[in-house]
């Protein structure tokens, strides 16, 4: 079973541009979670996903950050624009669906640096 | 602030010796909590975990053992190997969602 992919893996960009992460989860999980995990800090949960409808984005900056998961299986995640604080890995992960005892499963993550 | 806390961000052991790694938390609604390890250059993977109705979830070299009225957490690793040199995160879920908050992670470097 192919795991969750990620890609880029790595990415330099200077403040104020834009940048995209992509996220192709392993088959059939209906739930995609996208974390930013900061140096020296545990992954942080940006927003949820439930098929193609978002589930909780509370903690997601909407004035830079956005996300979609366009037909419920691969998805985007878009920082525009860029601030030094961005700078972090950018983790993917999928469960096959909403439940108590459900792994989550992680991707490579983006290694993303702001300059 | 921090609702799960590792206070050790490292931890050296010499293998063949128990490895415990500990996570506090203070939000009492958790009820499902979460071991995963962490290699460079990769995602977390999952390693153990218990529900709030048990207190020691064993499985091969792993136990976790929960105290819930200390809010305390705890991952024994017997015997400790060289390749479980990474990084432990502590996570914990509640809620419909079951959403993840993890904490900070501790290195455990195991040496030969």
């Amino acid at each position: 079973e192919a795991g969750v992919a990620q890609s880029p893996r790595y990415k330099i960009i200077e403040k104020r541009q834009s940048v995209a992460f992509w996220c192709n989860p392993i088959s059939g999980h209906a739930t995609l979670y996208w974390y930013q995990q900061i140096l020296g800090q545990g992954p942080k949960l940006l927003i949820q996903f439930q098929n193609n409808g978002v589930v909780d984005d509370s903690q997601l900056p909407k004035d830079r950050f956005s996300a979609e998961r366009l037909k419920g299986v691969d998805s985007t995640l878009k920082i525009q624009p860029a601030k030094l604080e961005d700078s972090a890995v950018y983790l993917c992960a999928s469960s096959p669906r909403l439940a108590v005892q459900e792994t989550q499963y992680f991707g490579p993550g983006t290694r993303l640096l702001v300059l | 602030d921090q609702q799960v806390k590792q206070n050790s961000p490292s931890l050296s052991v010499q293998e063949g010796r128990i490895s415990i790694l500990n996570c506090d938390y203070t939000n009492s609604m958790f009820d499902y909590f979460l071991w995963y390890k962490k290699y460079p250059a990769e995602g977390p993977t999952f390693l153990i975990s218990i529900s709030s109705i048990k207190d020691k979830n064993e499985d091969g070299r792993f136990t976790v053992f929960l105290n819930k009225s200390a809010k305390h957490l705890s991952l024994h690793i017997v015997p400790s190997q060289p390749g479980d040199s990474a990084v432990y995160f502590c996570a914990a879920s509640s809620g419909s969602a079951r959403q993840l908050t993890f904490g900070s992670g501790t290195q455990l470097t195991v040496l030969p």
